[in-house]
């Protein structure tokens, strides 16, 4: 069975700061993971995935994320933060058929 | 570029009432998921067709339905609409090209009274 857990439901950052999602996932098979952002409102939008190749992945809005087997970690980062980036971020993992979603990291960003 | 397309938007049934929601896939996209997201919720898995056959199913009530049509576009059927149902539901789909990258709708917001 595959799982995610992401550390943290609430993350605050002044603007201008690092951003810091955690997301550590559980996978018999190599997994496929995916980060996706929800805006107030609004539907989930891919933000950047990992499936094979090069593990530091860089996605939309400036975002990266490294898988680390070694850690079973997916972290999403962005250097510095922008007001913008207030959202609900989900950590996915997939299997052949549906997407298992981690319970989301609300990130605040303050002036 | 054409996106994942849900109809209606929002939705307000009573209870024991029935709703269909409305899936149009992207262009060339062969592969429907239905996810459900209640309040303050991560999304779940509901139900998945490729090529107009079902492919998965999730948590999905057996008061809810669901089928994919020839021009691939899907419809979930709800009947007996309890309170808890309400919720966002999302509809997302994906290609032969990236078959395993999933791409979502906006949602509708079904409202149960």
């Amino acid at each position: 069975a595959q799982s995610v857990t992401q550390l943290g439901s609430h993350v605050s950052v002044s603007e201008g700061a690092l951003v810091l999602l955690r997301c550590n996932y559980s996978s018999s098979v190599p997994p496929y993971l995916f980060w996706y952002v929800q805006y107030p409102n609004q539907g989930l939008q891919l933000l950047l995935k990992y499936t094979t190749g090069a593990t530091l992945v860089k996605g939309i809005n400036g975002f990266e994320a490294e898988f680390k087997k070694s850690e079973t970690s997916f972290h999403l980062t962005k250097p510095s933060a922008h007001m913008s980036d207030a959202a609900e971020y989900f950590c996915a993992v997939s299997t052949t058929d549906k997407l298992i979603f981690g319970t989301g990291t609300r990130l605040q960003v303050f002036p | 570029a054409a996106g994942v397309i849900q109809s209606p938007r929002h939705l307000i049934k009573e209870k024991r009432e029935t709703a269909t929601l409305k899936c149009y896939p992207i262009p060339r996209h062969d592969t429907v998921y239905w996810y459900q997201q209640g309040p303050g919720q991560d999304p779940q898995f509901l139900i998945s067709f490729y090529e107009k056959m079902q492919s998965d199913k999730g948590s999905i009530p057996d008061r809810f339905s669901a089928q994919q049509f020839s021009d691939y576009h899907s419809e979930l059927n709800m009947s007996s609409l309890e309170l808890g149902d309400s919720a966002l539901y999302f509809c997302a789909s994906s290609g032969t090209a990236q078959r395993d990258t999933q791409y979502f709708g906006p949602g509708t917001r079904l409202t149960v009274l």
